[in-house]
């Protein structure tokens, strides 16, 4: 089976911290994505990538940065956290263009405080 | 642009009872449409999904037909267990960067 893995379940962190959310695929997967994940919103697509070094914006971009230095890890960064940005977190990959079914980690929700 | 509508929750059913959980989408082209389950503390996961208009995805006791005049993606099962209390998401995509998710509802099942 495919496995999303994200390091951290719960953090807690200071407004203005920098904050890294790390998420590992293990099936050679071409795409990566973060979502954000809020009651009543429903998942909201951060950032995504199709390949090494390679990333494009989503819907909410704002306040967040990704790397995609090996194919097989995806990061999120918050240059400086806000209270705003309080919420789950969930990585996702996909095996190659298309709409294809996407495989999820369990998630890492984030408080900020 | 393209969305997905679904049904706001939380729905409360007693065990074996049937379910519906509505989805209606709008989009462009002929999606592929999907649903997905989050149980407490996990993330999500594929429960069904259909690629064309017509097509019924089903697993677990669940079913989905893919409606394009209606343009509806309806969640069924008919009879309900506790251990199906979880969120559901319906979504639709039409390439690998759009996929759109429905904002959720969350389904509580009474023993």
């Amino acid at each position: 089976d495919v496995k999303v893995t994200q390091s951290s379940r719960y953090l807690v962190k200071r407004t203005g911290e920098k904050v890294f959310l790390e998420c590992v695929q293990d099936m050679d997967h071409e795409n990566m994505f973060w979502y954000r994940q809020d009651p009543g919103l429903g998942l909201r697509l951060i950032y995504f990538s199709y390949d090494v070094k390679m990333k494009e914006k989503g819907d909410i971009p704002e306040g967040y940065s990704v790397s995609r230095e090996k194919k097989e890890r995806f990061s999120l960064i918050l240059e400086s956290a806000s209270t705003n940005q309080t919420s789950m977190y969930l990585c996702a990959s996909s095996l190659n263009s298309g709409a294809n079914v996407l495989t999820f980690g369990a998630g890492s929700r984030l408080t900020v405080l | 642009g393209d969305s997905v509508t679904q049904m706001e929750g939380p729905v409360t059913l007693s065990e074996e009872a049937f379910l519906t959980i509505n989805c209606t989408y709008t989009a462009t082209g002929y999606p592929s449409l999907f649903w997905y389950v989050q149980y407490p503390g996990e993330g999500l996961q594929l429960l069904l999904k259909a690629t064309k208009a017509d097509d019924k995805g089903s697993n677990k006791g669940f079913e989905a037909t893919y409606r394009k005049e209606t343009t509806s993606f309806h969640l069924e099962k008919g009879s309900v267990q506790v251990s199906d209390s979880a969120v559901y998401f319906c979504a639709l995509g039409s390439s690998a960067s759009k996929i759109i998710f429905g904002s959720g509802t969350r389904l509580s099942i009474r023993p």
